[in-house]
């Protein structure tokens, strides 16, 4: 399965923009980068996902580089619901059309107000 | 639409006895996937399922077993408990699996091994 690495943790304050980084080195040119969260006592809810072109939702943005390699999901005004642990996922679909999610550690951030 | 719901949602067992989870995905929804959460392993992928077929594993014992019924309800079974089995089981759901789609999970089941 192809890794991905993320910082164990991050900070932000109330109404200022978050960017959190995922390194992928190994990602494969048909992994997809998927961007979950998990907030306290919740299961894992999706926020975002792209190939190779930014993209934007309305909880978020995802930046990937041009070598795709890594990828940064930005928050533009955190708020304090969007305290949460973010996992980086690379979608891995195996053979017969399944697919699972592989969890790494997650960043978990923390929003002061 | 509801979302995906777990049944019992809090679970206490004892060593050596056997549990059994229940998941039910959205509406429409037809693949089933089960992970385990813990603080030292974090969340790991158990199996999934599809129109009532395991298509997919994850590295567990044979003591973690699954199914899927006809209207898509799922449950995992766990025998011969031990005190690491103590976990969160998550369930997830999404229509067809094998494209990208978004996976909606469940609250959990926080099971307790004593």
């Amino acid at each position: 399965d192809a890794k991905t690495t993320q910082p164990n943790s991050m900070e932000s304050n109330e109404e200022e923009p978050v960017h959190l980084p995922c390194n992928h080195s190994t990602i494969s040119g048909t992994d997809y980068i998927h961007w979950y969260r998990q907030l306290p006592s919740q299961g894992p809810e999706y926020v975002i996902h792209g190939l190779t072109s930014n993209v934007n939702n309305r909880m978020a943005s995802l930046a990937i580089a041009e070598d795709r390699k890594s990828s940064t999901l930005i928050l533009h005004r955190a708020t304090l619901r969007d305290a949460a642990v973010y996992y980086c996922i690379l979608r891995d679909v195996t053979q017969g059309g399944s697919e699972k999610l592989v969890f790494g550690k997650g960043t978990k951030l923390t929003v002061n107000p | 639409k509801a979302g995906v719901t777990q049944t019992p949602r809090y679970l206490i067992k004892t060593r050596g006895q056997q549990v059994t989870l229940s998941c039910s995905p959205i509406s429409g929804h037809r693949s089933v996937s089960w992970y385990q959460q813990t603080p030292g392993q974090g969340l790991q992928f158990l199996f999934e399922y599809f129109s009532e077929t395991q298509r997919n594993k994850g590295n567990f014992p044979g003591r973690f077993s699954g199914r899927q019924f006809s209207n898509s309800r799922s449950e995992m079974n766990v025998s011969t408990l031990e005190l690491g089995d103590s976990a969160l089981y998550l369930c997830a759901s999404n229509s067809v699996g094998g494209n990208q789609e978004t996976q909606y999970f469940g609250p959990g089941t926080r099971l307790l091994v004593l």
